[in-house]
């Protein structure tokens, strides 16, 4: 079983809908969770970082963990045209570790 | 955010020879730095971690001998891939952080060996 598993899509939505993004885990000893945006042909671009359970909001942008069920989400707002690109989820046992567990990513595009 | 500048984004080379891709981070110090290589539509696969004046410790199944890290500085770190061939074409990404924070990744450099 991989550490991080993400359903790789592709997904598609209209411009203005709520996007909901996925990762699920097995090692109950994670305690940092990041979501990343990678536009094609781009090095990811840290959007969310979040430490524990619970939520955290930036703008259009929630991340939410529930360590309980060892499942993490980014909800994207509104979503726009330029939300289109693929979204990694990482993780860590510790914020001081070098090991940082990447799911496959989730391609999304957002049609006008 | 912080700012990981990796250079250059895009670079052909012919079979057989050598090429630098360098990342810098601009505006930290950079503990710990890393390289991964990413194939078309999958994720992200960890090369090496290195830790500034330390040897990279490399994963399993990647050649050390074909993939030079130097992690000269706390702002530097270079990856040579030598005698490059096709089947190294790839893009490669750098990530940085340091001692307490995120990782901020590089731009990406497009290898194509021809």
């Amino acid at each position: 079983q991989k550490e991080v598993e993400q359903d790789p899509g592709p997904l598609s939505v209209p411009e203005g809908a709520i996007v909901s993004l996925n990762c699920t885990y097995s090692n109950s000893a994670f305690q940092y969770f990041m979501w990343y945006r990678q536009y094609s042909r781009k090095g990811p671009e840290l959007l969310m970082y979040t430490y524990s359970s619970g939520n955290k909001e930036d703008g259009r942008f929630t991340a939410q963990v529930d360590k309980s069920s060892k499942y993490i989400s980014l909800f994207i707002r509104d979503s726009q045209p330029s939300d289109s690109a693929t979204y990694l989820c990482a993780m860590q046992p510790s914020n001081t570790g070098n090991q940082f567990y990447f799911g496959t990513g989730t391609s999304l595009t957002v049609i006008p | 955010g912080a700012v990981v500048s990796q250079h250059p984004s895009r670079v052909i080379c012919k079979s057989g020879t050598s090429v630098k891709i360098e990342c810098r981070s601009l505006d930290f110090q950079a503990t710990t730095m890393f390289w991964y290589r990413q194939f078309p539509k999958k994720s992200l696969m960890l090369m090496a971690t290195s830790n500034e004046g330390s040897k990279a410790t490399y994963e399993q199944g990647v050649e050390k001998d074909k993939f030079l890290i130097n992690h000269a500085s706390l702002t530097l770190s270079t990856l040579t891939v030598t005698s490059a061939h096709p089947e190294d074409s790839s893009f490669y990404i750098c990530s940085a952080r340091g001692q307490y924070t995120e990782a901020f990744f590089g731009q990406g450099t497009r290898l194509t060996v021809v």
